[in-house]
């Protein structure tokens, strides 16, 4: 049982790059998110989906994607990296809302 | 407007002490949930407690305990007999209606031996 995957680990891109990071849980939760973490400032939540097909924007939308065509995968997507999306990226899955969450190993993102 | 308030930005402690991490919430739902979440150095995110907006009782696991307290709208962690295991950066949650969760800044602990 691996819970929550997130791929890669780390990644460096130049400005103006894409991207996509995978998460992937194994745990049949419906709800899934993604987050950036930044020092000083916790953990700010960009996109969540409440179900296979279904996302929603969470507090720092603007300049990611996501995608949940399968209810196991959770795709974040950066169309044009900007240097200020340098951050470390979780996922977290939980069951339904407001169930404890279940965060991936995170990914740490290093834009030029 | 939600909010999670973790006013202590960094604490040290001597190994054996005692220690309270506070946090302070702000929320108009009246069902809400609080967690507590640790990092350590290596960076993964650990799943702590949770408490639902009904349930006050305080709750004591091993060394650490939580007091919840709807009057004051806080949600204190403490540590007995600290260890330097116990180094990390701790998150207080407020998880709320519409699915989203709330983090506060983090306290970043650092126990000395």
């Amino acid at each position: 049982n691996a819970g929550v995957t997130q791929t890669p680990k780390f990644r460096v891109l130049k400005t103006g790059q894409s991207m996509t990071l995978l998460c992937a849980q194994d745990m049949n939760h419906e709800y899934m998110y993604w987050y950036r973490q930044d020092p000083g400032m916790g953990l700010r939540l960009i996109h969540y989906s409440v179900g296979e097909g279904t996302t929603a924007k969470g507090e720092v939308p603007d300049g990611y994607n996501v995608s949940r065509l399968k209810k196991q995968n959770f795709l974040l997507g950066l169309e044009s990296a900007a240097p200020s999306q340098t951050s470390v990226y979780f996922c977290a899955s939980s069951g339904r809302g407001s169930e404890t969450q279940y965060f991936g190993p995170g990914t740490r993102l290093l834009v030029l | 407007a939600q909010k999670v308030t973790q006013a202590q930005t960094e604490i040290s402690v001597v190994e054996k002490e005692d220690v309270t991490l506070d946090c302070v919430y702000e929320t108009r739902d009246t069902t809400y949930y609080l967690f507590w979440y640790k990092q350590p150095p290596s960076g993964e995110l650990v799943f702590l407690i949770r408490r639902n907006s009904f349930d006050e009782q305080n709750e004591i696991s091993g060394r650490y305990s939580w007091n919840f307290q709807k009057s004051t709208s806080s949600f204190n962690f403490t540590i007995t007999a600290s260890q330097v295991v116990d180094s990390a950066v701790y998150f207080c949650a407020l998880g709320v209606t519409g699915n989203q969760f709330y983090f506060g800044t983090g306290t970043s602990l650092t126990v000395i031996p």
